[in-house]
C-alpha cells in the first residue's frame, strides 16, 4: 500500500509562495495523487489532482518528478484564509485493489500577517 | 456547500445506546464513503459503496454498521461504541470510485460524535 509523509506544519506570511511536499515511495503504477484542504469543522474540499509532471488550476500547482515517488503542492500568495490542513492522498479502487486510498497526516499551515 | 449532508451535526451518546448518522449526496454519484477523522490523526476510511454495494471493510469494528440503501443515502448504524471511538465522522461521495483521474471525492460537514 502506497503511504504518504508530509510536514507536520508549516508557517508563513500573506504573499509567499508555500510549497508543500508529500513522500510516497511505494506508489504504483496506477496510482494517482490528490491534494485536498480542510478547515476546522468542515469536511476536506479537493485542491489538485494529477499523475506525472505538473499540473496547475485557479487555485494551486502541483509538482511531480518523474519517478513520481514524491510530489510538491504550491500555494502562490497565500493569504489568511489559507490557513488550513492540506492532506495528499495515493490511491486507485478502480485497479480492484480495495482499500487504497490513504491519507497522508496532512500538514497544518498557519498563515501569518 | 458541497451537495453532501450529513446529521446530525453533533451527537453524544452513552457506551449502551443504539443511534445512526445519515448522509445523503445531491450530486448523482455513484460511490459514497465513510471516514473517521480522530484528533491528531489522520483521515481513516470506514467504508466505501459504490452503486449501493460494499466494496471496501476496512477492518471496523462490528460495533459500526453502514447501510447503503439508495445511491444517495449512505448510514451509519452506531451500537455499543467505546468512549474511543469519538471522533468526527465523514461522508463523502464521488461520481465513481475515487482514486482514478477527476474521481474527486465531495465531503459532507461530518458529524462530530462524543461517546460517553
Amino acid at each position: 500500500l502506497a503511504k504518504t509523509t508530509q510536514p507536520i506544519s508549516m508557517d508563513s506570511y500573506e504573499g509567499q509562495e508555500v510549497n508543500i511536499t508529500c513522500s510516497h515511495n511505494n506508489i504504483a503504477t496506477n496510482d494517482y495523487i490528490t491534494w485536498y484542504q480542510q478547515f476546522p469543522s468542515q469536511g476536506p474540499r479537493f485542491i489538485i489532482q494529477g499523475y506525472k509532471t505538473k499540473v496547475t488550476n485557479e487555485v494551486a500547482s502541483l509538482f511531480i518528478p518523474a519517478d513520481r515517488k514524491s510530489s510538491t503542492l504550491s500555494l502562490p500568495r497565500v493569504s489568511l484564509s489559507d490557513t488550513a490542513v492540506y492532506y495528499c492522498l495515493v490511491g486507485d479502487l478502480l485497479s480492484g485493489n480495495t482499500g487504497k486510498l490513504i491519507f497522508g497526516q496532512g500538514t497544518t499551515l498557519q498563515v501569518k500577517p | 456547500e458541497t451537495g453532501v449532508t450529513q446529521t446530525p451535526r453533533h451527537l453524544v451518546m452513552g457506551m449502551t445506546n443504539k443511534k445512526s448518522l445519515k448522509c445523503e449526496q445531491h450530486l448523482g454519484h455513484n460511490a459514497m464513503y465513510w471516514y473517521k477523522q480522530s484528533a491528531k490523526k489522520p483521515l481513516e476510511l470506514m467504508f466505501v459503496y459504490s452503486l449501493e454495494e460494499r466494496v471496501e471493510n476496512n477492518s471496523v469494528p462490528s460495533r459500526f454498521s453502514p447501510e447503503c440503501p439508495n445511491s444517495s443515502h449512505l448510514f451509519l448504524h452506531l451500537h455499543t461504541l467505546q468512549p474511543e471511538d469519538s471522533a468526527l465522522y465523514l461522508c463523502a461521495s464521488s461520481q465513481e470510485l475515487a482514486g482514478g483521474p477527476r474521481e474527486t471525492q465531495y465531503f459532507g460537514p461530518g458529524t462530530r460524535l462524543l461517546v460517553l
